[in-house]
């Protein structure tokens, strides 16, 4: 079982650059989210989409952009990457609206804007 | 708004001793509350407690909810040096649309 899927694992941007971090579930999830860890400061939510087609904020959107593209796939963009965005990129799926029973964390993608 | 609280932020202890966690919440319509185990890389489950299962134990693990407190405990006996690492704690709620999460502790266990 795969279970969500996020690519790249790596990456390193230039001031301004624009990306699109990829992640996929193949557990029939409806929800998704997207978190972002900087050291000492725990998670922190960027987007989340309860379920296929439809996306809202979460406490720190700015300068992100998501796309719920199917029920597999939740992808966060990048348009004009700053060094405040340097941090650790988590996607997570859960089967409950809330992730009330838990999620499942993809492996994380570690960003540097440089 | 909902809000989660772990103490300490980090603990330094040696092999052999037992340490405790500590998580406490402030959340609308409570759920259930979740721990996670961070090493390098993502979060993986350890426990989730519900106002039906307040007490869950694993190996050397275990963990107490305290609902009239509004809080949970994580014990680790009998530390080992892979238990260094970032443990999370999370609280769902009925009324919302995803986890809030602590801050994290960070457990270093010396040889």
């Amino acid at each position: 079982n795969a279970g969500v899927t996020q690519t790249p694992k790596f990456q390193v941007l230039k001031t301004g650059q624009s990306m699109t971090l990829q992640c996929a579930q193949d557990m029939n999830h409806n929800s998704m989210y997207w978190y972002r860890q900087d050291p000492g400061m725990g998670l922190r939510l960027i987007y989340y989409s309860a379920s296929e087609g439809t996306t809202d904020k979460g406490e720190v959107p700015n300068g992100y952009n998501v796309s719920r593209l199917n029920k597999r796939e939740f992808s966060l963009r990048l348009e004009s990457a700053a060094p405040s965005q340097t941090s650790v990129y988590f996607c997570a799926s859960s089967a409950q609206r809330g992730g009330i029973y838990g999620y499942t964390f993809g492996s994380g993608t570690r960003l540097t804007v440089v | 708004e909902d809000k989660v609280v772990q103490s300490p932020l980090s603990l330094v202890v040696h092999e052999g001793d037992t340490v405790t966690l500590n998580c406490s919440y402030e959340v609308t319509n409570f759920r259930s509350l979740l721990w996670y185990k961070q090493e390098k890389k993502a979060p993986t489950f350890l426990f989730m407690l519900t106002s039906s299962g307040i007490e869950k134990k694993s190996g050397r693990l275990s963990s107490i909810l305290d609902k009239k407190e509004l809080s949970s405990i994580l014990n680790i006996t009998a530390t080992q040096t892979g238990d260094s690492a970032i443990y999370l704690c999370a609280v769902g709620s009925n009324a919302g649309n995803m986890l809030t999460f602590g801050g994290g502790t960070r457990l270093m266990v010396k040889p």
